[in-house]
């Protein structure tokens, strides 16, 4: 258990459904993650809340959505997707250290969410 | 920008035997280097950094990994492997142009233990 819940487990969806995958960390943290893990293909980030700050990837399509409503919690909202968006959704959280660029916090994971999308 | 490089797919190895997962690294300025270990139908999990200091940091497990800056490497090694060890691996390395945090990510490579 690493304190970096996510849910569901599995969602399998149609490209015109609407869903959101749920983060929850009880670890204390100030800034969460979205990643995405497609096989053989590096981990891709997606967005960041840290500090109050979103931070994107210039190159995750508008059909993702994410959501902080406060530091433990992190959605992503998604709509309107593509088979080619199937892939695992990795949830994560950090302590940043305030008044500075962070340069060796370690990232908690959760287990990810299987997304297919048929 | 920065990124990490992980050259193999698969790397397979007799228990008992050293093993070595491969990770270069491109960067400007000082690079901050990590290991995460991802186990079947779990979310991935640290086991190691590099920030400054000796070139040879000790981890998890077991685990250590030699940062080498004339080659841009720093691969994971282990003495002697561990059924237990087979797993898939990713490399990653601090983003430090950005007052966020971002951790940037390998292509992983899955370890193989044999019996």
């Amino acid at each position: 258990e690493t304190g970096v819940t996510q849910t569901p487990r599995h969602l399998v969806m149609g490209m015109t459904n609407k869903k959101s995958l749920k983060c929850e960390q009880h670890l204390g943290h100030n800034a969460m993650y979205w990643y995405k893990q497609s096989a053989k293909k590096p981990l891709e980030l997606m967005f960041v809340y840290s500090l109050e700050e979103r931070v994107e990837n210039n190159s995750v399509p508008s059909r993702f959505s994410p959501e902080c409503p406060n530091s433990s919690h992190l959605f992503l909202h998604l709509h309107t997707l593509q088979p080619e968006d199937s892939a695992l959704y990795l949830c994560a959280s950090s302590q940043t250290p305030t008044g500075g660029v962070a340069t060796n916090e370690k990232l908690f994971f959760g287990s990810g969410t299987q997304l297919s999308v048929l | 920008a920065q990124s990490v490089a992980q050259p193999e797919d698969q790397v397979n190895v007799a228990e008992g035997n050293p093993l070595t997962v491969k990770c270069t690294y491109s960067v400007s300025g000082n690079p901050y280097l990590f290991w995460y270990v991802q186990y079947p139908n779990r979310g991935l999990q640290f086991l190691l950094k590099y920030i400054t200091g000796d070139n040879l940091v000790k981890g998890s497990y077991g685990f250590e990994a030699e940062f080498n800056k004339s080659q841009t490497s720093f691969h994971l090694k282990k003495p002697s492997a561990l059924v237990s060890d087979s797993a898939l691996y990713f490399c990653a390395v601090r983003d430090l142009y950005s007052s966020a945090s971002k951790i940037i990510f390998g292509s992983g490579t899955r370890l193989s233990i044999r019996p």
